[in-house]
């Protein structure tokens, strides 16, 4: 079946730090690949996505790139806020088994806290 | 409506009772997912369905879990018999198109249930 891995958390950052986040996974089939995130107190968002191998995905300074030799997504960003603490989930969504709908398989969640 | 809304937010209710959580989806979208979030469990998915169809039931943990879909519109998940385990965040997600893998699902803030 499909699963997904997040490095284990809490992560805990000064801003301007380099972040990344660890994810790997595993599919039947071709999989789109999908960061969202929850901010306190709000509803899952999505922060990016990448639907084919070697696409990279990119908002809000974050960036993560399709690995399908390493069966990767890792999340970065360069340069984190303080507004940027939030917990974070790994998606995927499989395209194999006949079904070709989105259902998501997520990762466990990482939850990220940035100090000024 | 500007996203999806869920209602109530917050149910706390007694062991053995029976609820129903409300999902509006984005207007015109046609694909609908409920989803769990629990602490032991992560993010569980439940059910999907396109139009008022349920094609994947998969996620439904027990018989006492039900939903429905009227309009191709407002969706109902209901509990019978509530147990302390049903204690959850339920999140309902809706997409625009045929529920395809690339989707983006765009979630709404959730129900809270807490079973005593």
């Amino acid at each position: 079946g499909n699963s997904v891995t997040q490095m284990e958390g809490p992560v805990t950052l000064s801003e301007e730090a380099f972040l990344t986040i660890n994810c790997t996974y595993t599919a039947t089939g071709y999989p789109s690949l999908f960061w969202y995130v929850q901010y306190p107190g709000e509803g899952l968002q999505l922060l990016l996505k990448a639907t084919k191998a070697d696409d990279k995905g990119s908002n809000k300074g974050f960036e993560a790139t399709y690995r399908k030799e390493t069966t990767s997504f890792h999340l970065e960003k360069g340069s984190v806020q303080v507004s940027d603490s939030a917990v974070y989930f790994c998606a995927l969504s499989d395209h194999a088994g006949g079904t070709s709908y989105g259902k998501l398989t997520f990762g466990q969640g990482t939850i990220l806290t940035v100090h000024p | 409506g500007a996203g999806v809304s869920q209602s109530p937010s917050n149910k706390v209710t007694e062991k053995g009772k029976d609820v129903e959580l409300r999902c509006d989806p984005i207007s015109g979208h046609t694909a609908l997912y409920w989803y769990r979030q629990s602490l032991g469990q992560g993010l569980e998915f439940l059910i999907y369905f396109q139009g008022n169809s349920a094609p994947d039931k998969s996620g439904l943990p027990s018989d006492r879990f039900s939903a429905e879909r009227t309009g191709g519109s407002v969706s109902t998940l209901t509990i019978q018999r509530t147990q302390q385990e049903d204690s959850a965040v339920y999140l309902c997600a809706s997409s625009l198109d045929l529920g395809t893998p690339t989707d983006t699902q765009y979630f709404g803030p959730g129900t809270r249930l807490t079973v005593l």
